[in-house]
């Protein structure tokens, strides 16, 4: 299995600011990574697919980048609504995993 | 406009069985995998379940194999999942899944309960 790993746990910044978010595979998974989004009693929202592509109906503020092992996903300029928990998500080889997610709150 | 509902969720004792449906539109359901993921209270994600376009590939995380049958019925643009022998640790919020990747379904609710 393929594990996942976030980082930072917990991400504090203030509106406008630059978010970095990163996702860590254990072996390599070329570009098959998903980045998505979910707020408290909603369910995620797909951002990102095959590590760069940004979803259908997704912000150009939102950015993928990185391939093998390491990813990144950034937020160039936070709005209020980005505010929210993060997930990486693999689909290179079952089992898909997802990391244990970035929670980013308001500084 | 990419549609999955989910259906059949509720509260079941423990060793009981549910049966989960998901209803899609807005997307030509014969052209996907289609997936179950869930998340358990206050947790994270885990893909539980992935089922090819003519039902003939499966695949099943290590935690619910042999007890959990995904299948689909393509006449119907539905997805189901079959759980059996239950316990507190399916607890969770069930998400019927496009693909590998999403669009997501907002989700049943399945509590096991002694």
């Amino acid at each position: 299995e393929i594990v996942l790993t976030q980082s930072p746990a917990t991400l504090s910044l203030s509106p406008g600011e630059r978010a970095t978010l990163s996702c860590r595979t254990s072996q390599s998974i070329s570009s098959n990574l998903a980045w998505h989004q979910q707020k408290p009693g909603q369910p995620p929202r797909l951002l990102i697919f095959h590590a760069s592509n940004r979803a259908t109906g997704i912000p150009a503020r939102f950015s993928g980048s990185g391939s093998g092992t390491d990813f990144t996903l950034t937020i160039s300029s936070l709005e209020p609504g980005d505010f929210a928990v993060y997930y990486c998500q693999h689909d290179s080889t079952w089992p898909y995993t997802f990391g244990q997610g970035t929670k980013l709150e308001i500084k | 406009e990419v549609q999955l509902v989910e259906s059949g969720g509720g509260l079941v004792q423990t060793g009981g069985s549910l049966r989960l449906s998901c209803a899609a539109s807005g997307f030509t359901f014969t052209n996907y995998w289609m997936s179950w993921v869930r998340q358990a209270p206050g947790k994270g994600l885990e893909w539980v379940a992935y089922i090819k376009q003519d039902g003939s590939q499966t695949y099943y995380v290590d935690s619910v194999k042999g007890r959990f049958t995904i299948s689909r019925d393509n006449a119907k643009n539905s997805l189901y999942l079959q759980m059996n022998s239950l316990t507190a640790e399916d607890t969770a919020v069930y998400y019927c899944a496009r693909g590998s990747i999403g669009a997501w379904g907002q989700g049943a609710l399945v509590t096991v309960s002694s």
